[in-house]
């Protein structure tokens, strides 16, 4: 099936530094979003991006959060400065049009130290 | 921001039994749910969607929807050890492309 592509699939970082997540959305697709996710339990969304727009984001999405999308580049997810409580496995995920099935990637842990 | 509860938090299941799940919206402006599942150490994968009151069969799966409680269940038959999994939840608006917000989850375990 169609694929959402991540890297790196762990990352350790002290904190306080900068980090950027990539995301390769399904080909075609228009939607992006990511998730955050910890310890296996509950899956928080963070920010939607549509059109080189964020569209919708969560109180989670902190002013130290960014997100974008060069033209035939991947979807980033950049945090900066880190903080202790960021360590959680972040997933993108993808969909072509409206309210149709969102795909999600195998996720990026994030360990912040 | 809207809110999914799911229940029950955790469900053992015997082999070859029925799994009920449930799940509900507290925003009344959602109009679509969504069912996924996720094994551990893996990204979710979508099992079933419901937009419309009623029921949806799919395989072992079984869905329904009441759209004026909010109220969706999942049903899973004949359960498999490969059935057990955490079962994510979630409802979304219909404007263009608004996201999938999810529940808090039911972890299944499926015992041999």
């Amino acid at each position: 099936g169609p694929k959402v592509l991540q890297i790196p699939s762990h990352q350790i970082i002290d904190m306080g530094q900068m980090v950027t997540l990539n995301c390769d959305p399904v080909s075609n697709h228009l939607y992006f979003y990511w998730y955050k996710q910890i310890l296996g339990q509950q899956m928080e969304f963070l920010v939607n991006f549509y059109n080189g727009k964020v569209m919708e984001k969560s109180k989670l999405f902190k002013d130290q959060f960014s997100v974008e999308r060069p033209d035939g580049s991947y979807f980033t997810l950049k945090i900066q400065p880190t903080a202790l409580e960021d360590s959680a496995v972040y997933f993108c995920a993808s969909r072509g049009t409206p309210n149709t099935e969102v795909f999600f990637g195998k996720g990026t842990r994030l360990t912040v130290v | 921001q809207q809110k999914v509860q799911q229940s029950p938090e955790s469900l053992i299941v015997p082999e070859g039994g029925m799994a009920s799940l449930n799940c509900t919206s507290s925003d009344r402006n959602v109009d679509y749910f969504w069912w996924y599942r996720q094994h551990s150490g893996k990204s979710p994968k979508m099992l079933m969607s419901i937009f419309s009151n009623g029921e949806k069969e799919e395989g072992r799966f079984t869905v329904h929807l009441n759209k004026a409680s909010l109220h969706t269940s999942l049903h899973i038959r004949d359960s498999q050890p490969s059935d057990s999994a955490l079962y994510l939840c979630a409802a979304s608006m219909a404007q263009g492309g608004r996201a999938l917000i999810f529940g808090t989850g039911t972890t299944v375990s499926v015992s041999p």
